[in-house]
């Protein structure tokens, strides 16, 4: 699985948009971006995922740079409950192996009153 | 989305003992898997529960050390066994639905080994 590179730790204000930003220069044509957040002591939550379009859901939406080399993830208006560790990562589609999930270390958003 | 629960929720054990922890979907799914978060750490995929078959472990992972079972669509254990201190850990549970197959994470299960 391509790696990905994430600032250790942003901040945002309640009610801006935060933007959080990914680099994943080494990936492939057949490997999608996920993002993943963890909140304080409970379990990863599935946000959202791309291949080379961008993406949009009830939570948030996701910009995929043309050449796939990076890729933002984009709150609209955070809140005091966005405050997480954000996980962007890369990995083949479909099942087998593929299903395995690489987390690295992560973004910590902290978003501020 | 799956929802995924396990138990228990949390626990203390002492050096050498066992622990049994549950994870239970509500829905039937194609792939569970196991992951360890050490403290400060990120996640740690410890191996794929497979149904009907031995579970498939990551490297630096051992069924000795983490036997799995998974006897249905909807249900696996994971046992930590022979525990050290350095077992203390989050173990989360996770599941992968059809396609798309994005994973749905287990709340976990806290455990202190003294």
């Amino acid at each position: 699985d391509a790696k990905t590179t994430q600032p250790p730790s942003m901040d945002c204000a309640e009610g801006r948009a935060a933007n959080l930003p990914c680099n994943h220069s080494t990936i492939s044509g057949n490997e999608y971006v996920y993002w993943y957040r963890q909140i304080h002591s409970q379990g990863p939550q599935y946000i959202i995922h791309g291949l080379k379009n961008n993406e949009t859901n009830e939570m948030a939406s996701l910009i995929i740079t043309e050449d796939r080399k990076s890729s933002t993830l984009i709150l609209p208006h955070a809140t005091l409950r966005d405050t997480a560790v954000y996980y962007c990562i890369v990995r083949l589609a479909g099942g087998g192996s593929n299903y395995k999930l690489t987390f690295g270390k992560g973004t910590l958003l902290t978003v501020n009153p | 989305s799956a929802v995924i629960s396990q138990k228990p929720s949390r626990d203390i054990c002492q050096r050498g003992t066992s622990l049994t922890i549950q994870c239970q979907v509500d829905s039937q799914v194609t792939m569970m898997f196991w992951y360890r978060q050490q403290p400060g750490q990120s996640l740690t995929l410890i191996a794929t529960a497979n149904q009907g078959s031995e579970a498939t472990y990551e490297s630096g992972f051992v069924i000795d050390k983490f036997p799995i079972s998974r006897p249905n669509l909807t249900f696996s254990t994971l046992t930590v066994s022979n525990m050290s201190p350095e077992d203390s850990s989050i173990y989360l549970c996770s599941v992968a639905t059809s396609p798309p197959y994005e994973q749905y994470f287990g709340p976990g299960t806290r455990l202190t080994v003294t």
